[in-house]
């Protein structure tokens, strides 16, 4: 069975201040991707990454993906109020990556 | 573009009832995937459809459960004769041919008294 362990598990922070969340796994996914979650409403997807090693940025946050497909980390730069929510990772595995192994989330606060 | 639209929002059944859950894609996507969210667990993988078609429904309980996608109208996911352990978030997903990846709907909150 194929786990996504995410870390940590809750964050507060201050508005300004930077962070990193973590995606870890014992298996190797052919893709993984990051969403965000608000109360109450579906998961928005924010990226995927494929290549091992693979970085991408969306604005204040960069994503990245280890050279094994097995972890990946989301930092943010700057973090604004607006960006609370739970912030999920899933692996996709199958021939279509279309059966994604959810993570159970890092609770993301920032405070004004 | 209107994005994944599931209805119910929230339902709510008695014990032994039966309870359907919605689902429309976004236009032009064709795949439909069901997730369930239960308390302090991440979202489980249930059922992946296509047209008329289920592709793979490894993580659909054995009994009671059941997924369609017809070739008109929404897909729809049936629990028959619900129990308490029932109660979770339900989310559709869908993805267009290509590109695979998958966007959510706002769930059905299911809630079994």
């Amino acid at each position: 069975t194929q786990l996504l362990e995410q870390s940590p598990q809750f964050l507060s922070i201050q508005e300004g201040e930077n962070l990193t969340v973590y995606c870890n796994s014992s298996s190797v996914f052919s893709s993984l991707q990051w969403y965000r979650q608000e109360p109450g409403e579906g998961p928005v997807l924010l990226v995927t990454v494929v290549t091992g090693g693979e970085v991408k940025k969306l604005k204040r946050l960069t994503f990245q993906f280890g050279d094994a497909r097995k972890d990946s980390s989301l930092h943010i730069t700057a973090a604004q109020p607006g960006d609370t929510g739970l912030y999920l990772c899933a692996g996709g595995s199958g021939g279509s990556n279309y059966k994604l192994t959810f993570g159970k989330g890092t609770l993301l606060t920032v405070n004004p | 573009n209107a994005g994944v639209m599931q209805n119910p929002r929230h339902l709510v059944r008695r014990r032994g009832q039966e309870a359907r859950l919605r689902c429309s894609p976004m236009k032009g996507h064709s795949h439909v995937y069901w997730y369930r969210q239960l308390p302090e667990e991440g979202l489980k993988f249930m059922v992946y459809l296509q047209k008329e078609n289920i592709i793979d429904e490894s993580g659909m309980p054995k009994e009671r459960f059941s997924a369609e996608f017809p070739k008109e109208g929404p897909s729809i996911l049936r629990i028959q004769q619900v129990v308490r352990g029932d109660s979770a978030a339900y989310f559709c997903a869908s993805s267009p041919p290509v590109r695979g990846e998958q966007y959510f709907g706002p769930g059905t909150r299911l809630t079994v008294t």
